[in-house]
């Protein structure tokens, strides 16, 4: 147990629709990363917040959007949702969010658009 | 774009030593060789790093090239637990915060066999 707590485990939802995903990170780490698993493109970098702020974006799409809130948790919100966004989505947290630090990853979200 | 070069996919018999390669010819000074692993259905986990010199832990050893161009990944003897995706990753102290995201490539798939 990583201490990264996910929820929901699994979601379907079908395409034009809105969900969130949330992340609880480790006690006491502050930042929160946001992946995204899929057959085709592999684990790839979504966001990154550092103490409620954003510190960093990867490849996320325009649809897509992220927050952390004052008590460290963080959400995913995907909207307009498409049958390419299926995939499974990580959420990961660090300490501080230096270039070393380990990063610890939560079971992740299964999010299926039908 | 990971700047790492690992072998699709290796076997392994159980109980025996396992040596996973990783080629990073053009790594910096400053980039540390990370080794993270996907088991099935669960989040990426944290497995060792190092900078120039070689790094035991309870998980696995790492040994890095004298010329730091290549670092193999040393699992003593493999368990069937053991089966995962392992993801060898340079990251960028140099970055600092911003930088704090992990470069996922494609990963070593490791069987393992009883």
């Amino acid at each position: 147990d990583s201490g990264v707590t996910q929820t929901p485990k699994h979601l379907i939802t079908a395409t034009g629709q809105r969900v969130t995903l949330r992340c609880s990170p480790r006690s006491g780490d502050l930042s929160v990363y946001w992946y995204q698993q899929s057959l085709d493109q592999g684990l790839q970098f979504l966001i990154h917040y550092y103490n409620g702020e954003e510190r960093a974006k990867g490849n996320i799409l325009e649809r897509f959007s992220a927050q952390q809130f004052p008590d460290l948790h963080s959400e995913l919100n995907l909207s307009s949702l498409e049958l390419g966004d299926s995939a499974l989505y990580f959420c990961a947290s660090s300490v501080d969010g230096g270039g070393v630090e380990t990063q610890y990853f939560g079971p992740g979200t299964r999010l299926l658009v039908l | 774009d990971a700047k790492t070069t690992q072998p699709n996919s290796m076997e392994s018999n159980e109980e025996e030593p396992v040596h996973l390669p990783c080629n990073h010819s053009t790594i910096s000074g400053t980039d540390y060789i990370h080794w993270y692993r996907q088991l099935p259905s669960q989040g990426p986990e944290y497995v060792i790093h190092g900078l120039t010199s070689n790094v035991n832990n309870r998980m696995a050893s790492l040994a890095i090239a004298e010329d730091r161009k290549s670092s193999t990944l040393i699992l003593h003897r493999a368990t069937l637990r053991d089966a995962a995706v392992y993801y060898c990753i340079l990251r960028d102290v140099a970055h600092g915060g911003s930088q704090g995201n992990l470069i996922f490539g494609k990963g070593t798939k490791l069987s393992v066999k009883p």
